[in-house]
């Protein structure tokens, strides 16, 4: 079965530094997105992304973030000058199609920031 | 903003029981709902999508209901096993298919 996979599982970066997550959405779908889970607390939407460009995001989403789909199967997100409150899991998830809503998950990288 | 509640954040029921958890919302009825389940550590999995002229659907051992004069989704597991245990996650469409979560109920099946 067809699957979301995200590298690396678990990123330590020291703050300030930039750190690069890395998705590939499944090969058919065409709407991906980033959410994140900071411990205990419940997943938050970040950025929506279709037909190269960002259709939505959130207010956590600022200049600090920054999407990309460098080719046809990767997708990126890309957190520049990392603060102790990024630490968090980071979950990519993509849909195939405008109709179809479900999300499809990936396992997740966990990024920790010291 | 649409604010989404999982009144109950952990319930814990024995075995062959059913499981029913809750989720409300303020503010505009969505379109549709749906059901994720989340395992530790684990992105969400989908489960169940019901949309507003559905009253219920169900799926094996799983159903949902969707009542927009309340604002509210019950979930259910019928016949639960410790293999059910989780978190379950509501979630609404806030636009373009981004979605808004509730903070889950954690769910524990006893042997």
């Amino acid at each position: 079965e067809p699957e979301v996979t995200q590298t690396p599982s678990h990123q330590v970066t020291q703050m300030g530094q930039e750190v690069i997550l890395r998705c590939v959405p499944i090969s058919n779908h065409l709407y991906f997105y980033w959410y994140r889970q900071i411990l205990g607390q419940k997943v938050e939407f970040l950025v929506s992304f279709y037909n190269n460009e960002i259709s939505e995001k959130s207010e956590i989403f600022d200049d600090q973030f920054s999407v990309e789909r460098p080719d046809g199967s990767n997708f990126t997100l890309k957190i520049r000058s990392t603060k102790l409150e990024d630490s968090a899991m980071y979950f990519c998830a993509s849909m195939e199609t405008d109709s179809s809503y479900e999300q499809y998950f990936g396992p997740g990288t966990r990024l920790t920031v010291t | 903003s649409q604010k989404i509640e999982q009144n109950s954040e952990a319930l814990n029921i024995q075995e062959g029981k059913t499981a029913t958890l809750t989720c409300n919302y303020t503010n505009y009825s969505p379109a549709y709902l749906q059901w994720y389940r989340q395992d530790p550590g684990r992105g969400p999995v989908f489960l169940l999508l019901i949309r507003e002229n559905e009253k219920e659907k169900r799926k094996e051992r799983l159903k949902v209901t969707f009542d927009t004069t309340l604002k509210q989704s019950l979930f259910h597991i019928t016949a639960s096993q410790p293999a059910d245990s989780a978190t379950y996650l509501c979630a609404l469409d806030t636009g373009r298919r981004a979605l808004t979560f509730g903070s889950g109920t954690r769910l524990q099946v006893q042997p």
